[in-house]
């Protein structure tokens, strides 16, 4: 089966750095991709990575080491905006499902 | 311009009263997923169509089926609610491009209460 694992909590003061690890189990490897979700709200895209090492998006960039199983969401110039919970996840299969990790609560402060 | 509306925003029903859910998608995506989220987790897949093909994911209960009559429509219809299926309840599609990143785009979600 597949699974991921992202710490539950993370908490970060505005404008700082803030990074958020998985990792994850899978028996075939399509690539991982990165959600937010506020409090209340849908799912939205963030990133994917299909091959090893860095992908930027303005503030926001994902990592990825195949070798390790491992990858992470690393956040820059943190903004208030930026509280949510965040989730890695797996593309499996034809179709591209998604298999999400558990989740980790982002908690930007003043 | 919403892309993927899903209605009601919010549903009540009574325990064991069966409810249907509705998501449709103005994207043309070949897939659509219904994905179930409680309160502090990560959303669950339960099933999803490629085109008119249903997917059921083998943990989903037999009280959950869905219907795709077109492209465009897709429903969840929950056929004897109990307490533990109050949640909310996800929409997405996607092209369906196999093996490359293919981005999954979500509606705003219903959200279940069952008294």
């Amino acid at each position: 089966g597949q699974s991921l694992e992202q710490p539950s909590e993370v908490t970060a003061v505005e404008g700082a750095i803030v990074q958020i690890n998985c990792t994850y189990q899978t028996s075939g490897f399509y690539g991982l991709s990165w959600y937010q979700q506020h409090d209340g709200g849908a799912p939205t895209f963030l990133s994917y990575n299909a091959l090893d090492g860095l992908e930027e998006t303005g503030r926001f960039s994902s990592f990825l080491s195949r070798s390790d199983s491992y990858g992470y969401l690393l956040l820059q110039e943190l903004q208030m905006k930026d509280s949510a919970s965040y989730f890695c996840a797996l593309p499996r299969g034809a179709t591209n499902k998604l298999i999400f990790g558990t989740g980790t609560l982002l908690a930007v402060q003043p | 311009d919403a892309m993927v509306i899903q209605n009601p925003r919010y549903q009540v029903t009574q325990f064991g009263k069966p409810v249907t859910l509705s998501c449709s998608q103005t994207l043309n995506h070949n897939v659509m997923y219904w994905y179930q989220q409680k309160s502090s987790q990560a959303p669950k897949l339960l099933f999803h169509y490629y085109d008119k093909d249903f997917n059921n994911e083998a943990d989903t209960p037999d009280n959950f089926q869905s219907r795709r009559p077109n492209t465009s429509f897709c429903f969840l219809d929950i056929r004897s609610p109990g307490l533990g299926d109050a949640a909310m309840y996800l929409c997405a599609t996607s092209r369906g491009t196999t093996g490359k990143a293919d981005t999954q785009y979500f509606g705003p979600g219903t959200r279940l209460t069952v008294l």
